[in-house]
């Protein structure tokens, strides 16, 4: 099914460790983007990618990096993971970055939680 | 500054009957995108329907309706007819020409359909 692909679904970290957050899309979106979701908050962009190639800081950038791989992976990494860090993490893509009427989709979500 | 700001937290609606889902949006630039989203409990995010801000009608799109007043910057979501599957979180979201096209999210409401 096309679509955004997001693994893994679930995961504990310990407080120190990394791990990477994978997604592709298989729609040939231009852009992509990571949201983290927290109760009360609604969604944050953390960061995000307009196009291949490119990448920039969201609104909750600081403890996370990205890679944009190709046109389809975009990746989140957590370098050394924090409490502060649990949280349910969102992949998105759009078809394109400068148009205000482009929505986007979404993955299934990772649920993650740093102890 | 909130972009978005929806303020019910949480609602009740009777089975069968309309309930209407405030959204209010803040925002300088003359052209800009608003959307809904619904997150069922399990997680993912769907869209719903679309508002452009040169739209001269409201959109609509099956039970769902979106009343768009400009001048008053809300974008309320009116779901008729309402039915257990509807219980969810429900997020306003804006995507602006002068924030690089981001699509940013109110802090969202929990409909929950009573039969």
């Amino acid at each position: 099914n096309a679509g955004v692909t997001q693994t893994p679904k679930f995961q504990v970290l310990k407080t120190g460790q990394s791990m990477t957050l994978q997604c592709a899309q298989d729609m040939n979106h231009n852009s992509m983007y990571w949201y983290r979701q927290d109760p009360g908050m609604g969604l944050r962009l953390i960061y995000y990618s307009a196009s291949e190639g490119t990448t920039d800081k969201g609104e909750v950038p600081n403890g996370y990096n990205v890679s944009r791989l190709n046109k389809r992976e975009f990746s989140l990494r957590l370098e050394s993971a924090a409490p502060s860090q649990t949280s349910v993490y969102f992949c998105a893509s759009s078809e394109g970055s400068s148009g205000t009427f482009y929505g986007y989709t979404f993955g299934s979500g990772t649920r993650l939680t740093v102890v | 500054a909130q972009k978005i700001t929806q303020t019910q937290p949480g609602m009740f609606v009777q089975e069968k009957e309309a309930v209407t889902l405030d959204c209010t949006y803040d925002t300088s630039d003359p052209s800009y995108g608003l959307f809904w989203y619904k997150q069922p409990s399990s997680g993912e995010m769907i869209f719903l329907i679309y508002q452009g801000s040169y739209d001269q009608q409201n959109a609509t799109e099956g039970r769902y309706s979106l009343n768009f007043q400009k001048a008053r910057k809300s974008a309320n979501l009116v779901i008729s007819a309402s039915q257990l599957g509807d219980s969810a979180m429900y997020f306003c979201a804006m995507r602006e020409v002068n924030n690089d096209y981001k699509l940013s999210f109110g802090a969202g409401t929990t409909v929950t359909v009573r039969a």
